[in-house]
């Protein structure tokens, strides 16, 4: 069965500081990957997807996502943090049904 | 252009009460999903339409939720004789790809949710 797995609830980064939050998945074939980002009160938006190509992804707002193969991973990154990015973060695997790890909430302080 | 509409944002309804739920999709979306979103549990797909084919209901929890998509648009979601832990955040997504398309998946658009609480 298909599946992605955010191993943390909770991110804590100071602002300026780099950031990583962790994305793994288990698929059989071709693993399509996406980050979406939760706001309080919106619903999920599209950050960046991976399908094939480039291992390093860049999307929306200043992220980018690096695909792992031999560790099955696909991490969400940004080189400088903003107060702004706090948010919940979903990794995602497309498919006949998306699947959606359970979110990870990023907390950046000033 | 327009994004994925949800009404009502908020309902409050007593336990037992019928609920409907109104996703309106992005124009020329084939695809259009439901899912479910408890606090600390992520989202859980409860059902999926694509275009005029047999919606997958694999997802939903009981037979007291049933949906329905008229004239490939317009969806309601329908939550009968609700119950407490029925209280969640109903999200509505479409998208342009659906499985059976050839080519690599596209991404979902969501809707703002409604936040259903059952007193």
């Amino acid at each position: 069965a298909q599946s992605v797995a955010q191993p943390e609830d909770q991110v804590n980064v100071a602002e300026g500081n780099p950031l990583t939050v962790k994305c793994t998945y288990s698929v059989s074939g071709n693993p399509y990957l996406f980050w979406y980002v939760q706001y309080p009160n919106r619903g999920l938006q599209f950050l960046l997807k991976y399908i094939t190509g480039d291992n390093l992804v860049k999307g929306s707002y200043g992220f980018e996502a690096e695909f792992n193969k031999s560790q099955t991973s696909f991490h969400l990154k940004k080189p400088s943090a903003l107060v702004s990015d706090s948010a919940l973060y979903f990794c995602a695997q497309a498919g006949y049904i998306p699947t959606f790890g359970r979110g990870t909430s990023l907390i950046v302080h000033p | 252009g327009a994004g994925v509409s949800q009404s009502p944002s908020n309902k409050v309804t007593e336990k037992g009460k019928d609920v409907e739920l109104r996703c309106d999709p992005i124009s020329g979306h084939t695809a259009l999903y439901w899912y479910r979103q408890s606090l600390g549990q992520g989202l859980e797909f409860l059902i999926y339409f694509q275009g005029n084919s047999a919606p997958d209901k694999s997802g939903l929890p009981s037979d007291r939720f049933s949906a329905e998509r008229t004239g490939g648009s317009v969806s309601t979601l329908t939550i009968q004789r609700t119950q407490q832990e029925d209280s969640a955040v109903y999200l509505c997504a479409s998208s342009r790809w659906a499985p059976s398309d050839r080519g690599p998946p596209h991404e979902q658009y969501f809707g703002p949710g409604t936040r259903l609480t059952v007193t």
